[in-house]
């Protein structure tokens, strides 16, 4: 079982731009959470993706957007980076409403 | 206030101690509580899930929840130096889990 993966590990960008973050699920998941986690904090929850669709979200503005593909894959698309976008971001992956969830090893976003 | 509290530590114990985490939180409707585990630059490790007041082992590992109080526990037994990470409680009302801050732990030979 591969678990949750994630990419690319590290990923610098210049403030302005714009980013696109990978995760596939652990298998036999359908549910994709994406969370933000800044240095010395807990991970904030950004959104969660079920059947393709965003089911819940939390309190990021509009730059933050996702999708999440037929095989339960999901992205987690950034616009116009801040330097307070710089984050560990996490892929969580879970079985329809069940809440015990599975992290990936996450995104380290450095922004310039 | 924050929904869920945790300290930030860091603790610093030796090899072989009890080691005793804690969060509280605010929001009654919680029902799932969760202990994850974090090594330096890695995602979380789930530890422990619970969903109802009282105990669960594995190994250990024993989590504790306290409703009545908005109190939940992590003990870790006969703790090893490879313990040394960061603690996270989690939890939630269905499906967005609510993190604490994290507890640093570093377990000394």
């Amino acid at each position: 079982d591969a678990g949750v993966t994630q990419s690319p590990t590290h990923l610098i960008k210049t403030r302005g731009q714009q980013v696109t973050l990978r995760c596939s699920p652990k298998s036999g998941h359908d549910t994709v959470s994406w969370y933000q986690q800044a240095l010395g904090q807990g991970p904030q929850f950004i959104f969660q993706y079920y059947e393709e669709e965003e089911r819940q979200r939390g309190n990021f503005p509009d730059r933050f957007s996702g999708h999440q593909f037929p095989n339960y894959s999901s992205e987690l698309n950034v616009n116009a980076l801040l330097l307070g976008d710089s984050a560990l971001y996490l892929c969580a992956s879970s079985l329809g409403a069940r809440t015990e969830a599975f992290f990936g090893q996450g995104t380290r976003l450095t922004v310039v | 206030q924050k929904e869920v509290e945790q300290d930030p530590g860091p603790l610093s114990v030796p090899e072989g101690a009890i080691v005793s985490l804690n969060c509280t939180y605010s929001n009654s409707a919680f029902q799932y509580f969760m202990w994850y585990r974090q090594y330096s630059r890695k995602g979380p490790e789930l530890l422990m899930y619970t969903y109802s007041s009282g105990n669960k082992e594995d190994g250990r590992f024993t989590a504790q929840v306290d409703k009545s109080s908005k109190y939940i526990s992590l003990f870790i037994r006969d703790s090893q130096p490879s313990d040394s990470a960061t603690y996270l409680c989690a939890m939630s009302r269905t499906d967005k889990l609510i993190f604490g801050t994290g507890t640093r732990l570093q377990v000394f030979p």
